[in-house]
């Protein structure tokens, strides 16, 4: 079946730690997209990218990087400059230039800062 | 920029009672719109698209949505609520090809 895995499903950084989130798509999708969610703030968007070995900052890039090599993976770094890392981080995917046909969701990593 | 405003942060109705969430948008020009639902820890499931076509939109779960472009809203209703609709619901705009901008969310209690 086609879709979008991320893992782990849960993940804890001690303090000054960097963390890699990962998210991996089999829908031959251009588009992935990285959002973070808290309680009550709905979705924001992280870094999205279009292409391979392109991306672009959202709302709330800062203290976050992305790497896009391959078409199918996308991954998420949480770097230790980034002040209040413990959310929900969804992944998610489209059809490159057809953004009216929605996303598609992973089922998301929650990250806790221990 | 686009942004979506969702009128009510809870919402709590009865079991087999009408479910209205509410949405108004804002966009400088003709938005596609979506309604999202996610159930507790899991990701997004789209639950249905308005794009420039039948102003009515019928999605999953008996859920339906009407584009009223003089009221700049696209509020979500159902019927008949159901114990499992209990989730929480994301009004989300897009315009052109920039990326999805989300609304804040409403949380739907259903009550046995």
């Amino acid at each position: 079946d086609g879709g979008i895995t991320q893992s782990p499903k849960y993940l804890f950084r001690k303090e000054g730690q960097n963390v890699t989130l990962s998210c991996e798509q089999n829908l031959n999708h251009d588009a992935m997209y990285w959002y973070r969610q808290d309680p009550g703030q709905g979705l924001r968007l992280i870094y999205y990218s279009q292409i391979v070995n392109d991306f672009q900052k959202g709302d709330i890039a800062e203290g976050y990087s992305v790497s896009r090599e391959k078409k199918e993976s996308f991954p998420l770094t949480v770097t230790s400059a980034q002040k209040n890392p413990t959310a929900f981080y969804l992944c998610a995917s489209s059809i490159a230039g057809q953004i009216n046909y929605g996303y598609t969701f992973g089922s998301g990593t929650r990250l806790t800062v221990v | 920029a686009q942004s979506v405003t969702q009128l009510d942060s809870h919402v709590s109705v009865s079991e087999g009672t009408p479910v209205l969430l509410r949405c108004n948008y804002s966009s400088s020009y003709s938005p596609s719109l979506f309604w999202y639902v996610q159930h507790p820890n899991k990701g997004l499931q789209l639950l249905l698209k308005y794009t420039s076509a039948a102003t009515l939109v019928k999605g999953i779960n008996g859920f339906e949505a009407e584009f009223k472009k003089s009221e700049t809203s696209f509020h979500l209703t159902k019927p008949s609520a159901h114990m499992s609709d209990a989730a929480e619901y994301f009004c989300v705009v897009s315009q052109g090809n920039t990326p999805l901008v989300f609304g804040k969310g409403t949380r739907l209690s259903v009550i046995a």
